[in-house]
């Protein structure tokens, strides 16, 4: 089993939908979650950041926690076409140094 | 937000030289940087965890004597691709940490010839 696995794509949603993103992880000692964004050729960029059971929003955004189920999830609601891109989970890893493993990436559109 | 530069963006290289690539934390100390490499629509692969003043940590299947880290400074961490393939040729990104959240440069793309 893969450490950190997402959901496979592309996902295409109509502008204004809401877009699902889901994220399953491995190590159960886990204890911080992230979502980023990247644009092709571009470096990934922070969405939300979460630590505890349950729901975080920010903005369109909303990214949900379940430890008992090793799943992670990111809502984006309103998508617009500038939400077209990858988004990458990663996963801090319970280790002597904290490593962050990341997803696969789910690629998403939205089409206008 | 905490900021992460790499030097250079973007480089070329013939096969058999080497390359050096930069990391800085700008506004903040960073015991730990994190080397990833990306290949064309995939993800970030984690290379290795660089720690300030001790060997840096290698992932499975990554040749610590190809890939070359020094953790000199609390700002500064440094990966030289030493006798570069075009195999190599890749995005590497270098990530530094602060107490909680993660904070990405903005890449290096190298292509060896």
């Amino acid at each position: 089993q893969k450490e950190v696995e997402q959901n496979s794509g592309p996902l295409s949603v109509p502008e204004g939908a809401i877009a699902s993103l889901n994220c399953t992880y491995s190590d159960r000692g886990s204890q911080s979650f992230f979502w980023y964004r990247q644009y092709s050729g571009k470096s990934p960029e922070l969405i939300m950041s979460i630590y505890s059971n349950g729901d975080k929003e920010d903005g369109r955004f909303t990214a949900q926690l379940n430890k008992a189920s090793q799943y992670v999830s990111l809502l984006i609601r309103d998508s617009q076409p500038s939400d077209s891109a990858t988004y990458l989970c990663a996963v801090r890893m319970k280790t002597s140094y904290d490593k962050v493993i990341f997803g696969p990436g789910t690629s998403l559109s939205v089409i206008p | 937000g905490a900021v992460v530069s790499q030097h250079p963006s973007r480089v070329i290289c013939k096969s058999g030289t080497s390359v050096k690539i930069e990391c800085r934390s700008l506004d903040f100390q960073a015991t730990t940087m994190f080397w990833y490499r990306q290949f064309p629509k995939q993800s970030l692969m984690l290379m290795a965890t660089s720690n300030e003043g001790s060997k840096a940590t290698y992932e499975q299947g990554v040749e610590k004597d190809k890939f070359l880290i020094n953790h000199a400074s609390l700002t500064l961490s440094t990966l030289t691709v030493t006798s570069a393939h075009p195999e190599d040729s890749s995005f590497y990104i270098c990530s530094a940490t602060s107490a909680i959240e993660q904070y990405f440069g903005p890449g290096t793309r190298l292509t060896v010839t």
